[in-house]
Formats: C-alpha cells, structure tokens, sequence
C-alpha cells in the first residue's frame, strides 16, 4: 500500500504525559499537512510542510505543541504536558506542489485519548 | 477568508431514494472546493473536486456535485442510495493562497434506511 500511513492508530495517555505521532506520506508528494478532528467536527487545519521546512502554523498549534519533518520524507507530531482537551484524531495529509486545487490525501488518523 | 456551511448535519435517505447534501461557501477569491467522505474507522476520501472548469463536477461512486456561484452553492447529490453510502460527509474549500490548506465544513452524517 502507497497511502499515507499514521502510527500509531489509537493511543491513551494520561495527563500531563509527553506523546509522539507519526506520519509517512506518500512518496514524493512535497506538501505534508497536520489536522485535528475532535467529535462531531471537520478537521481543522494545525501546521503544514513542504519539503523540510515548516511553512504555516495555526493559531490551534499551541507552545506544547512540535512538528518536524526532518529529511522531507516523515513527519512528527509531538504534544508535551497532554491535557484532556488534546484529546482528538489527528490526520496527517500529504500532496505534490503545485497550483491551488490539488488533492490531498489524507491517512487513516492517530485517535488520542487524555484520561 | 475562506469557509464552508453544511446546512444539515444529519440526513437521513431510504435506500435507492436521491441524497442530497447541502454546502454554501464563503470565498474572497475563485474558490477549489471539494467533497470528502469519512466512514468509520476509515481514512478520509475525496469524492470530488471543483477547480473552476466544468461546473458539474463527477465523482466516484455515482456523486455529482454543482457549483453554483449565484448561490454560493456546491451541493453533493446522488439519484440513489447505496447502504454503503451511509458514512460522514464533508464539503472542503481550499485556502487559494501557497499553502493550499483545507477548511472543512462540520460534517453531514447520511443514514440510508433499508
């Protein structure tokens, strides 16, 4: 399969507690893209990559949280001192560069529960 | 700035009866707009997308989709149901700036009634 894959599917954390997603796009696609989806909402735009460098940063992405994408291939959610409002699906999205309209292709979500 | 409305939240459909799913959009530029399914446990889907050519669009699975710019308008439709259609839907715009990111609507959850 040459979607874009998350790891891991489902994680419980406690508070307070530091935790890392990650996020392996399909190859090639330039754009990598971070999105939350708390119930009963759309998801919701957190931060964007294109190649290595972080391009854009919601006003959602608080101080706790930090994305990396290293070499330009994976990304890296990491969220420090989880509070139970953390709790949520995070998406990861990749796409080529290009003109406004591309497709973005979305993987299957990482589902953080803070207890 | 840009945003979607989805007017209903839930829609319910008997099978092999038409779906319809309402989206306005609110745009400052020549929007993208797109259409993306959700079932559960699953990765989102696009269905569809408008990019300024034709303004009904086709997707998979038997959806359409009209833009409308007198209404602001981008309904999804369907002539008839499948059960497997029953799943979350959600109408998208995309930012026309570089970065190209997704404001997506709060979703219409389908249910298709035997």
């Amino acid at each position: 399969d040459t979607g874009v894959s998350q790891d891991p599917r489902h994680k419980i954390t406690k508070r307070g507690q530091n935790v890392t997603f990650r996020c392996d796009p399909i190859s090639e696609h330039n754009r990598l893209y971070w999105y939350r989806q708390t119930l009963g909402q759309g998801p919701e735009f957190l931060t964007y990559f294109q190649n290595e460098a972080q391009l854009e940063k919601s006003r959602l992405l608080s101080d706790r949280f930090s994305a990396e994408r290293p070499k330009g291939s994976f990304s890296t959610l990491e969220i420090q001192r989880t509070e139970q409002g953390d709790s949520a699906m995070y998406l990861c999205a990749s796409s080529p560069v290009g003109t406004s309209g591309r497709e973005q292709f979305f993987g299957p979500g990482t589902r953080l529960t803070v207890l | 700035a840009q945003s979607v409305t989805q007017l209903d939240s839930h829609v319910s459909v008997s099978e092999g009866t038409p779906v319809l799913l309402r989206c306005n959009y609110s745009s400052s530029y020549s929007p993208s707009l797109f259409w993306y399914v959700q079932h559960p446990n699953k990765g989102l889907q696009l269905l569809l997308k408008y990019t300024s050519a034709a303004t009904l669009v086709k997707g998979i699975n038997g959806f359409e989709a009209e833009f409308k710019k007198s209404e602001t308008s981008f309904h999804l439709t369907k002539p008839s149901a499948h059960m497997s259609d029953a799943a979350e839907y959600f109408c998208v715009v995309s930012d026309q700036t570089g970065a190209n990111n997704l404001f997506f609507g709060t979703g219409t959850r389908l249910t298709v009634i035997p």
